[in-house]
Parts: C-alpha cells; sequence; structure tokens
C-alpha cells in the first residue's frame, strides 16, 4: 500500500484545457515534491513544497501543499502537448525517507 | 556534472534465472535509493543506504533480492530466482544529506522476465 494516492490516475485532454491533480494522504510530511517522469527516463523534480498553505508557481503549473501538510494540489493552465507524461508526488519524512504516490498520467492531445 | 548512470538499460530473462543491475550515483551523493516502478504507477521504494549501511529495506522481498553498496558509492541489486512479477523498471537515486532533497534519478533499467 502506498501512502499517497493521486487522482485521477489517468487524463487525456486536448491542448488549451487546464486540468489539476491531486495527493491525498492521511499522514503529515515536512515537505511534498512533484516530479515529472517521461518514457525510458526516471522522474525529474518539478518543485517543492515545504509550508503548509505554500503555494508556488512554475510558468504554467502552480502546486500547493495543504494547511495540515498532508495533501497536495498540481493545476496546469493552458495545457500543451509537451506537459505529457506521468505525473508524481513524493511526501518527504525524516529529510530523506520519499513516499511516491500512485502517479497520475497525463496526454495532451494536439 | 554526470547524472545518475544504470546498466543494463533492458534485460530479458527467463523465469528462475538470475540477474543483476547496476548504479553508479552523482559523486558526493551520501544517500542511494533502488526503486521498483510498475508500468504507469509511482515508484515503490525496495531499499535505502546512508553511505554503505543500510536505512531501509523493509519492502525488499528478501528471499530473492539483496542488494550492496560496497564503499559507500555504486550499488548493484540483484534477484535471484527472478519471477514473472518481477518485470518491471528498476530505478536507482542518489541525493545529497540536506533538507528537502532532491532525488536525481538514472534512466532505470527496464527487466522483462518470461
Amino acid at each position: 500500500t502506498q501512502l499517497l494516492e493521486q487522482s485521477p490516475q489517468f487524463l487525456s485532454i486536448q491542448e488549451g484545457e487546464n486540468l489539476t491533480v491531486y495527493c491525498n494522504s492521511s499522514s503529515v510530511f515536512s515537505s511534498l515534491q512533484w516530479y515529472r517522469q517521461e518514457p525510458g527516463e526516471g522522474p525529474v523534480l518539478l518543485v517543492t513544497v515545504v509550508t503548509g498553505g505554500e503555494v508556488k508557481k512554475l510558468k504554467r503549473l502552480t502546486f500547493q501543499f495543504g494547511d495540515a501538510r498532508k495533501d497536495s494540489s498540481l493545476h496546469i493552465t493552458a495545457a500543451q502537448p509537451g506537459d505529457t507524461g506521468l505525473y508524481l508526488c513524493a511526501g518527504v519524512k525524516n529529510g530523506n525517507q520519499f513516499y511516491f504516490g500512485t502517479g497520475t498520467s497525463l496526454t495532451v492531445i494536439p | 556534472e554526470a547524472g545518475v548512470a544504470q546498466s543494463p538499460r533492458y534485460k530479458i530473462i527467463e523465469k528462475r534465472q538470475s540477474v543483476a543491475f547496476w548504479c553508479n550515483p552523482i559523486s558526493g551523493h551520501a544517500t542511494l535509493y533502488w526503486y521498483q516502478q510498475i508500468l504507469g504507477q509511482g515508484p515503490k521504494l525496495l531499499i535505502q543506504f546512508q553511505n554503505n549501511g543500510v536505512v531501509d529495506d523493509s519492502q525488499l522481498p528478501k528471499d530473492r533480492f539483496s542488494a550492496e553498496r560496497l564503499k559507500g558509492v555504486d550499488s548493484t541489486l540483484k534477484i535471484q530466482p527472478a519471477k514473472l512479477e518481477d518485470s518491471a523498471v528498476y530505478l536507482c537515486a542518489s541525493s545529497l544529506n540536506s533538507p528537502y532533497n532532491e532525488q536525481f534519478f538514472g534512466p532505470g533499467t527496464r527487466l522483462t522476465v518470461l
């Protein structure tokens, strides 16, 4: 069983649409990270959120850490085909213990 | 800066055979992780090393999986004997020992057990 559940598991949208991915847990984490993974490659870090309620923006991507530090969301505005990939959240405990979520596979259709 | 290196990239074996994967982390990274990833799912931690000591191997199927990190640098993960359900991508990652660590992943080894 994984500590972090992501929803939706699969998402297929048209270019230009907006979307939100959720990452939920009953556990508290010291920080939470979001990674994107493309086929045949390892995950690559997008962002780390540390403070409850924190919001970080990375161009068209907005990341939020829940007030209780148990959940997070990723919002993408005006999705582009280059956003296609597997999005993974990872909760961090004790500085170097990582718990990955179940993953959200995003396909953006041109 | 060189990234995390893994070899081989692909491996096909018959069930009950043995297989070994190699990982060379980023220079200076004290922590090394091995993950198993089923297609389309999140990575599952198999074992975590801090230098050459094991921090967490609670999800490692120790009856068939073993891992070592001699000299605290590169690492090998072995499966003996392999089962059909071991078909997956095996990812190696490394990180520094600092708050809010970023894990750097290798490209993974795709294992197919027939």
